[in-house]
């Protein structure tokens, strides 16, 4: 198995614009992470999803990002527009649907915005 | 809902030697505690978890204790390497119906050859 994939690894935007991150679970997999990691707060869950459906968004920061699960193989997070305090590492994660199971994270996604 | 504290934020310590590091929790439902190695530049990756029917857990160099009553947990590293240099952190799994992780802010633990 792949491990979970992400993708841009890398991203450098401007101020205001759009940016998508994109996440490919591992197979079999039906729990789904968003996480945000700085310096300054850690690691923050985002996001998370359920058999494609979102449980809980309670850590979304704002109104600007917003995040889909269409299928069970593909979820996307958007920032928009995108801002410098955005700046951050993105990780996806995935897992079996309850507790004890293991979550593997992706590569994450280096965002810089300019 | 669950707030996780860890300490220390940073740890050196001397080749051979024995490292600890702490965290406490608030949600007494809480019964799932991961600890994840995150190394320079990489994604965290799981070493070692422990389930609250569990008071203790050993894997060769690494061990987790679990004190439910005073709602904390630690992560022992014994006889540590330069290659155990790498930011160490804690979770614990909300109760109820979100089951998601909430981590504590982290460990750099630098092993010193």
């Amino acid at each position: 198995d792949a491990g979970v994939i992400q993708s841009p690894r890398h991203e450098v935007t401007e101020m205001g614009q759009e940016v998508t991150l994109r996440c490919k679970p591992i197979s079999g997999h039906n729990s789904l992470f968003w996480y945000r990691q700085t310096m300054m707060r850690g690691l923050e869950l985002l996001i998370y999803f359920n058999n494609n459906v979102p449980i809980d968004d309670s850590g979304m920061p704002e109104d600007r990002f917003s995040a889909k699960m269409p299928n069970a193989s593909f979820s996307t997070l958007k920032i928009q527009p995108s801002e410098p305090r955005d700046s951050a590492v993105y990780f996806c994660a995935s897992s079996r649907q309850g507790v004890g199971n293991e979550q593997f994270f992706g590569p994450g996604t280096r965002l810089t915005v300019l | 809902g669950e707030n996780v504290e860890q300490h220390p934020s940073t740890l050196s310590v001397q080749e051979g030697d024995s490292a600890v590091i702490k965290c406490t929790y608030s949600d007494s439902a809480s019964n799932y505690f991961p600890w994840y190695k995150q190394e320079l530049g990489k994604r965290p990756q799981l070493i070692i978890d422990i389930r609250s029917n569990v008071g203790e857990k050993k894997d060769q160099r690494i061990a987790v204790t679990l004190n439910k009553t005073a709602k904390h947990f630690s992560l022992h590293i014994t006889e540590t390497q330069p290659e155990d240099s790498a930011v160490y952190f804690c979770a614990a799994t909300t109760s109820g119906s979100a089951r998601q992780l909430t981590f504590g802010s982290g460990t750099q633990l630098t092993v010193l050859p």
